[in-house]
C-alpha cells in the first residue's frame, strides 16, 4: 500500500496541450508539497498546502494550478504545456514531526 | 525563504573509504529540521537521516552521520565504509517550523570499486 501515490509515472504531450497529475496520501499528513526537477537535478518547491489551505505559492506561471480537493489529495494541473515544463514533478507530504515522504515522481516530456 | 547551499556538485569515494559530504542554511529561526535524502537512478527520493535543530547530539544511523553545527549553520553528512549502493545524488533538506523545505542543490557521489 504506498504511502504518496502519484499517477501517471510518465506523461508525454505536445506543447499547447493541458495535463494534470494526481497526488494521494494515506499517511494522514497535514502538508502535502509539489516540487519540480529539471535536468540538473536541482529540486525547486512550487507549491505548499497544510490541510488544504494554500501557504507556498512560489513564483510558479499562471499555467499551474494546484488543487486539493481534500487533506489526502492534492493535485497539479498545467495549462498550455510549454517545452521548458518538461521536467520530473514530485508530489511530497510531511506532518510537523515526520521528515517529507515523496512519491515516485511524474516524468512530464513536452514535445 | 531560507536557502540551502550544498558547495560539491560531484564526489569521488574508494569502496570502504569514508566521504563527507557539505551543507549549509541561511535561517533566522531556532527551530527547524534538516535532512539528507538520497536519490538514486530510480529516482526515488530516500531519507538518510534527519535531525531536529534543538537537539545537540548529532544524528547516526548505521554508516551515516552528521556534524550540525548550529551557530555555523552547518549540516554535513559522514559515509563510513562507503559501499557501491551509496553511488546516489545526495540533497540537503532545511523544513522550517512551518513546513517550508526547500533543498541544496545536490551533490552526485560515485563510489569507485
Amino acid at each position: 500500500d504506498t504511502a504518496v501515490s502519484q499517477t501517471p509515472k510518465y506523461l508525454v504531450t505536445q506543447m499547447g496541450n493541458d495535463k494534470s497529475i494526481k497526488c494521494e496520501q494515506n499517511l494522514g499528513h497535514d502538508t502535502m508539497y509539489w516540487y519540480k526537477q529539471d535536468s540538473k537535478k536541482f529540486l525547486k518547491i512550487m507549491f505548499s498546502y497544510n490541510n488544504k489551505e494554500l501557504i507556498i505559492n512560489e513564483t510558479v506561471p499562471n499555467r499551474f494550478s494546484p488543487k486539493s480537493p481534500d487533506k489526502a489529495h492534492l493535485n497539479l494541473h498545467i495549462n498550455s504545456l510549454e517545452l521548458g515544463d518538461s521536467a520530473v514533478y514530485f508530489c511530497a507530504t510531511s506532518s510537523i514531526e515526520t521528515e517529507a515522504f515523496f512519491g515516485q515522481g511524474t516524468r512530464l516530456t513536452v514535445v | 525563504a531560507q536557502t540551502v547551499t550544498q558547495s560539491q556538485p560531484e564526489m569521488s569515494v574508494q569502496e570502504a573509504e569514508t566521504v563527507t559530504l557539505s551543507c549549509t542554511y541561511d535561517t533566522s529561526e531556532s527551530d527547524y529540521y534538516l535532512f539528507w535524502y538520497k536519490q538514486p537512478p530510480s529516482r526515488q527520493m530516500i531519507l538518510v537521516i534527519r535531525q531536529e535543530a534543538y537537539k545537540q547530539q548529532n544524528a547516526t544511523e548505521n554508516r551515516f552521520s552528521v556534524n550540525f553545527q548550529k551557530a555555523a549553520k552547518s549540516f554535513s553528512l559522514k559515509i563510513s565504509d562507503s559501499q557501491l549502493g551509496d553511488a546516489a545524488m545526495y540533497f540537503c533538506a532545511y523544513r522550517s517550523a512551518n513546513n517550508d523545505m526547500r533543498f541544496g542543490a545536490g551533490t552526485r557521489l560515485t563510489v569507485k570499486p
